[in-house]
């Protein structure tokens, strides 16, 4: 089955700077990649997503990398904000006949004011 | 639209026992699927139904069950519990018209194994 690899497993860093998240998956077959944003105590939400038929996609200060050759894809957070620390996970399904997602380990980001 | 709700919040019980989750999708959504998530093992797919039938299966024992009514609710009961079930549960809807799709996540099922 799927496997999905998550880099790294906790990252801090200043306001204002970036933080890049990475994901590998195994199966070739898949074809969505969602991440997902986890706050202390609340149920995971989605940030972005994107399709294997798309290379990057953008959503104001989020955006998100695939590279289906490499079997990998990446979210970037530029000018972090205190609000953006919480859990980020990666997933991956092949995006037909239902929602059978497999999340990576998860990124605990911790953003320093 | 009221979102995802899941009963109960919280749940303790001894091994052995076995226990029902209960999860409500939001108005007009036909897939529900369950999660487990543990601080080792991250999120993990348990099962997604959809139109009152298991469309989806993860890799957990048979001891992990589910279902799914006419108006979409869906219950999962795990048997014969054990130290290891201890977990937050979580189910997530969607539409389900296609795979792929933004999920909807309840707050969760703590469930303490004693």
């Amino acid at each position: 089955g799927e496997n999905v690899e998550q880099h790294p497993s906790t990252l801090s860093v200043q306001e204002g700077d970036s933080a890049v998240i990475k994901c590998t998956y195994s199966d070739s077959a898949s074809n969505y990649f969602p991440w997902y944003k986890q706050e202390l105590g609340k149920r995971p939400q989605l940030i972005i997503d994107i399709r294997s038929n798309v290379g990057e996609k953008k959503d104001q200060r989020i955006a998100v990398t695939l590279n289906k050759t490499a079997k990998h894809f990446s979210l970037h957070i530029t000018e972090t904000q205190p609000e953006d620390s919480a859990v980020y996970f990666c997933a991956a399904s092949k995006g037909t006949a239902g929602n059978k997602l497999t999340f990576g380990g998860g990124t605990r980001v911790l953003v320093k004011p | 639209k009221a979102g995802v709700t899941q009963t109960p919040r919280y749940l303790i019980k001894t091994r052995g026992q076995q226990v029902t989750l209960s999860c409500s999708p939001i108005s007009g959504h036909r897939s529900v699927s369950w999660y487990q998530q543990t601080p080792g093992q991250g999120l993990q797919f348990l099962f997604e139904y959809f139109s009152e039938t298991q469309r989806n299966k993860g890799n957990f024992p048979g001891r992990f069950s589910g279902r799914q009514f006419s108006n979409s609710r869906s219950e999962m009961n795990v048997s014969t519990l054990e130290l290891g079930d201890s977990a937050l549960y979580l189910c997530a809807s969607s539409t389900g018209d296609a795979g792929g799709e933004k999920l909807f996540f309840g707050s969760g099922t703590q469930l303490s194994v004693l």
